[in-house]
């Protein structure tokens, strides 16, 4: 069974640029996450996705921060504009529905802003 | 103010050394997942457990749910080499399902 992909794995950015990732998580699996997390931290939850609606964005920071999953499968995550405090990992995350609890990651995509 | 405390922040120990990290809240949780966390590499589950005063055991790792659902605590026995990386605590408080982290155990097991 393929895992959770993500792309790009490392981007790096200056201030004030405009960046996306993307994520296709397990097959069949309803939920997916989009998690930040900052060196020397845990996981932050940015984003939950049930299908292709929206369970919790009480975290994402909505004025540089958009997320979508429409059709319920692969996602994106976009930061427009970057700040410096933005680096970090973003991780995607996905589970079934009936075992919300179990949850596979990606590998990661380690931003760096300039 | 973190929902899930975790400690030490850190630890650096020999092979062969026992250990033990501890997750804390002051919240119930329906749940508790531990995680382990390799550099460049997404967080994969060791265990969930469930049930107040549960124990659970992965080969050399013990993990032990709180009777009150509130607190946790993964016990390493004979650590190795391989047990390094960060660990991680998470769980959804109450009856939401929104899964929160802790701040992670940073383990260097020195050969």
């Amino acid at each position: 069974e393929a895992g959770v992909a993500q792309s790009p794995r490392y981007k790096i950015i200056e201030k004030r640029q405009s960046v996306a990732f993307w994520c296709n998580p397990i097959s069949g699996h309803a939920t997916l996450y989009w998690y930040q997390q900052i060196l020397g931290q845990g996981p932050k939850l940015l984003i939950q996705f049930q299908n292709n609606g929206v369970v919790d964005d009480s975290q994402l920071p909505k004025d540089r921060f958009s997320a979508e999953r429409l059709k319920g499968v692969d996602s994106t995550l976009k930061i427009q504009p970057a700040k410096l405090e933005d680096s970090a990992v973003y991780l995607c995350a996905s589970s079934e529905l009936a075992h919300w609890n179990t949850q596979y990651f990606g590998p990661g995509t380690r931003l760096t802003v300039l | 103010t973190q929902l899930l405390e975790q400690s030490p922040q850190f630890l650096s120990i020999q092979e062969g050394e026992n250990l033990t990290v501890y997750c804390n809240s002051s919240s119930v949780f329906s749940s508790l997942q531990w995680y382990r966390q390799e550099p460049g590499e997404g967080p994969v589950l060791l265990v969930t457990v469930v049930t107040g005063g549960e124990v659970k055991k992965l080969k050399r790792l013990t993990f032990q749910f709180g009777d009150a659902r509130k607190d946790s605590s993964l016990h390493i026995t004979a650590a190795q080499p391989g047990d390094t990386g960060l660990y991680l605590c998470a769980g959804a408080a109450g009856g939401s399902y929104i899964p929160t982290f802790g701040r992670g155990t940073s383990l260097i097991v020195h050969p």
